[in-house]
């Protein structure tokens, strides 16, 4: 397996443009996660879907965000409009339940950069 | 709400052991973990421990868990330059999201 595919790998934008970040899941993962990056914050949970379904997005810092998950091989995380603090990396991980409990599986992630 | 606190860095010379530490607040952990990232790359798993033990030992990583003080530790034995990289701690209550740290910095010198 290619293991969990994230596209692009390095996006720059100027501030007020339309972001989408791809995912592609490990295949027979149930859950999908989004997570952001920073120095300064760590790294944060922002949504997570479970069959295709999101189960919590409390992480979503506003409205600019939006994600979706139309298959279980596909989701989108997109940011409209772009502002200079949304610049970080953008993982998506997936994973399956086990026994023992879990793992997640990262992507490479997306670097973002908003002028 | 869950908080995990980790140690921002950490430098140790190649062939010494390196000694991670975290400290995590939600009692109901049922599981916690360690992760890895290398530079330029996502997080990898390298190891976890049920709430119920006490001690997990794979290879050259020694996972230690005191859940009454709620700390664990990762000891790496014979650190290489390779294992440069950032740490992190994680814990989930049973099969549910993680929280993670800050992530430790480690630096390997040779």
């Amino acid at each position: 397996d290619a293991g969990v595919i994230q596209s692009p790998r390095h996006e720059v934008t100027e501030m007020g443009q339309e972001v989408t970040l791809r995912c592609k899941p490990i295949s027979g993962h149930d859950y999908l996660f989004w997570y952001r990056q920073t120095m300064m914050r760590g790294l944060e949970l922002l949504i997570y879907f479970n069959n295709n379904v999101p189960i919590d997005d409390s992480g979503m810092p506003e409205d600019r965000f939006s994600a979706k998950m139309p298959n279980a091989s596909f989701s989108t995380l997109k940011i409209q409009p772009s502002e200079p603090r949304d610049s970080a990396v953008y993982f998506c991980a997936s994973s399956v339940r086990v026994a023992g409990g879990h793992e997640q599986f990262f992507g490479p992630g997306t670097r973002l950069t908003v002028l | 709400g869950e908080d995990v606190e980790q140690s921002l860095f950490l430098s140790v010379r190649e062939g010494d052991s390196s000694v991670i530490n975290c400290t995590y607040t939600d009692s109901s952990s049922t599981y916690l973990y360690w992760y890895k990232q290398e530079p330029g790359a996502g997080l990898q798993l390298l190891t976890y421990i049920f709430s119920n033990m006490d001690m997990k030992q794979d290879q050259r990583l020694t996972v230690l868990l005191n859940k009454k003080d709620k700390h664990l530790s990762l000891r790496i034995a014979d650190t290489q330059t390779g294992d440069s990289a950032i740490y992190f701690c994680a814990e989930s209550e049973g099969y549910s999201t993680l929280t993670f740290g800050k992530g430790t910095m480690l630096l390997v010198s040779p």
